[in-house]
């Protein structure tokens, strides 16, 4: 079945280290995107790649950082600079097109410890 | 900057009942695509509804129904016939015509009561 895998799905950190979150894809999307999840704060974009090895920062990039080496796969790393990163991650896919919806994986809740 | 809002954190409707959920949004473009989405429990993201600006007609899946005002700069969620399963956070997102990333407002918690 096609769709998006995210892993893991419950990660800890702890303080000053850095940590990365895994997206897969299998749908054949060209754009892959990043947002958080914090209560009472909706989503907010991270990153976000059209193609691979080209990626933009959303409005909360700083303290995160991302690759796009295959098209399949969007990973990313929550870094020390990050200074309140415990949240809920969700990566998402989409037809590069204007008019599609994007597809969602089922997120990773990040604690730090 | 385009921006997107749901004015009611929290709504609540009988079984059986209909509900609206508000959106508005910002935005100096004339061309663009908005969506609903709905996130239960499971925080699985689920999508609802989509409408093209382009577009006259309402556009309408089963139970869920939007109204869209262009010139208002609004888009509400109908929810006809409520059901238990409905009960969800429910997010408006915005597309802009240059297909970049998806513009979330900060949702609405609708409880759905038996």
């Amino acid at each position: 079945d096609g769709g998006i895998t995210q892993s893991p799905k419950y990660l800890f950190r702890k303080e000053g280290q850095n940590v990365t979150l895994s997206c897969e894809q299998n749908l054949n999307h060209d754009a892959m995107y990043w947002y958080r999840q914090d209560p009472g704060q909706g989503l907010r974009l991270i990153y976000y790649s059209q193609i691979v090895n080209d990626f933009q920062k959303g409005d909360i990039a700083e303290g995160y950082s991302v690759s796009r080496e295959k098209k399949e796969s969007f990973p990313l790393t929550v870094t020390s600079a990050q200074k309140n990163p415990t949240a809920f991650y969700l990566c998402a896919s989409s037809i590069k097109s204007r008019n599609t919806e994007a597809f969602f994986g089922q997120g990773t809740r990040l604690t730090v410890v | 900057a385009q921006t997107v809002t749901q004015s009611q954190p929290e709504m609540s409707v009988q079984e059986a009942e209909t509900v609206t959920l508000s959106c508005t949004y910002d935005t100096s473009e004339s061309d663009y695509y908005l969506f609903w989405y709905k996130q239960p429990p499971s925080r699985q993201m689920i999508l609802v509804i989509r409408q093209e600006a382009y577009k006259q007609q309402n556009a309408t899946e089963n139970r869920f129904s939007v109204n869209f005002q262009k010139a208002a700069k609004s888009f509400s969620l109908k929810i006809s016939d409520s059901q238990l399963g409905d009960a969800a956070m429910y997010f408006c997102a915005y597309k802009p015509q240059a297909g970049t990333a998806l513009i979330f407002g900060k949702g609405t918690t609708l409880s759905v009561s038996s």
